[in-house]
């Protein structure tokens, strides 16, 4: 197993711009959920896709939107950047056959100036 | 509304002490999934163990162990002899049995610092 892969690690935007972040999870991972982890905190739901489809989302606004691809990579796009999106964004995927296994990637830090 | 609170913000113990890590939840569903994490300075987060709401056994894996008491809906977790490789932030984290990992609901996490 390769594990989750998210790119890029590091980045910094500048308030009102946009950015996407993605994710690369393993073969036969339909299950993909994102968490938004400020400074100091526990990570945060923001929402997650299964088969490609968003089926459940926290408390985030629409300008947090998210994709899933059929080879098993996803994105995050946050709109109109805000200083307080500046967080490590954390991908998290679970195999089509596990009953619980999700399996995190090491995130994006995600810098809004 | 599901909740999930670690008091201890930081814990500083010396190697090969023990060191236990409170978590106490809230939720109002019968059926319900307990988890912990460790977040390591390279950021990912690492599972260490899932327990859900019938089983009350006390589970012990190595150095680790952990207490689920849902009489006091605290479900704690006991390294025994710590060692440096333990320093990390550690995360309590609460899954409805409906939505089953859909919606881990996260504790602020406690930075455990093992010196020395």
């Amino acid at each position: 197993e390769t594990g989750v892969t998210q790119s890029p690690t590091h980045l910094i935007k500048t308030r009102g711009q946009q950015v996407t972040l993605r994710c690369s999870s393993q073969s036969g991972h339909n299950t993909v959920s994102w968490y938004q982890q400020a400074l100091g905190q526990g990570p945060q739901f923001i929402f997650q896709y299964y088969r490609e489809e968003e089926n459940g989302r926290g408390n985030f606004p629409p300008r947090f939107s998210g994709l899933q691809f059929p080879n098993y990579s996803s994105e995050l796009n946050v709109n109109a950047l805000e200083l307080d999106d500046s967080a490590l964004y954390l991908c998290a995927s679970r195999h089509r056959d596990s009953n619980y296994g999700y399996t995190f990637g090491s995130g994006t830090r995600l810098t809004v100036v | 509304a599901q909740k999930v609170t670690q008091a201890q913000t930081e814990i500083s113990v010396v190697e090969k002490e023990d060191v236990t890590l409170d978590c106490v939840y809230e939720t109002r569903d019968t059926t319900y999934y307990l988890f912990w994490y460790k977040q390591p300075p390279s950021g990912e987060l690492v599972f260490l163990i899932r327990r859900n709401s019938f089983d009350e056994q006390n589970e012990i894996s190595g150095r680790y162990s952990w207490n689920f008491q849902k009489s006091t809906s605290s479900f704690n977790f006991t390294i025994t002899a710590s060692q440096v490789v333990d320093s990390a932030v550690y995360f309590c984290a609460l899954s409805e049995a409906g939505n089953y990992g859909q919606n881990f609901v996260f504790g602020p996490g406690t930075r455990l610092s093992v010196l020395p």
